[in-house]
């Protein structure tokens, strides 16, 4: 069974740094798309950043040059680091895999709360 | 602004049709795959169609979407009371190159 768990989220001051982790089970997180979406309090889901199966990643224009997204193929995991965290960064992070077709899953999400 | 436009809200009756339009542009659903997901209170999102209008195993055919030039649609027949969840749809925009989802739409039944 395919499966994500998200972890590393919790309270931290504006400008300060994160590290979200993704622990996956019943696939390789290298052969598969993944990404980070979240979700802020009361609102829509975001996209975040995505790494590709080859290796390339993208990012959402709002958090370009602050996060960076990897993958760990021997831990089978991904992480999203966050530096220069600010209050807009509030959300749940959701972790997700894709093939591009059938294959999309979610993690249950981890909360992240920036406090000004 | 969402890149993707949804109605904030869609109501029916139970055993109604609810139908749920995603505007975009030539950048993102004219040029890619629409996804839809429903996501249920206090959960995690769901996917619901992929490639435009393919469901995946488990999915009730009661679902069901189209595409058309920049715009595509879900379309949820035969309305239960299960359904109530906020439905997002989403496609990969080549001029942002990231991810773009519609604002949601919070579909009741009454």
């Amino acid at each position: 069974e395919v499966q994500l768990v998200e972890s590393g989220g919790g309270l931290i001051q504006a400008g300060g740094s994160l590290r979200l982790s993704c622990a996956a089970s019943g696939f390789t997180v290298s052969t598969n798309y993944m990404s980070w979406v979240r979700q802020a309090p009361g609102k829509g889901l975001e996209w975040v950043s995505v790494i590709y199966s080859g290796g390339s990643t993208y990012y959402a224009d709002s958090v370009k040059g602050r996060f960076t997204i990897s993958r760990d193929i021997s831990e089978n995991m991904v992480s999203l680091q966050m530096n220069n965290l600010r209050a807009e960064d509030t959300a749940v992070y959701y972790c997700a895999v894709s093939d591009g077709e059938s294959l999309d899953v979610w993690g249950q999400g981890t909360t992240v709360t920036v406090s000004s | 602004q969402s890149a993707l436009t949804q109605p904030p809200s869609a109501s029916g009756a139970p055993g109604q049709r609810v139908t749920i339009p995603c505007s975009g542009s030539s950048s993102n659903i004219g040029s890619n795959f629409v996804f839809w997901y429903q996501q249920l209170p206090g959960t995690a999102p769901k996917l619901l169609i992929y490639r435009h209008s393919q469901r995946p195993s488990g999915v009730p055919d009661r679902f069901s979407a189209s595409k058309s030039d920049t715009s595509a649609s879900l379309v949820i027949s035969g309305l239960r009371s299960e359904d109530e969840a906020d439905y997002y749809c989403a496609a990969w925009d080549d001029s942002l190159s990231g991810r773009v989802f519609g604002g949601g739409t919070k579909v009741t039944v009454l």
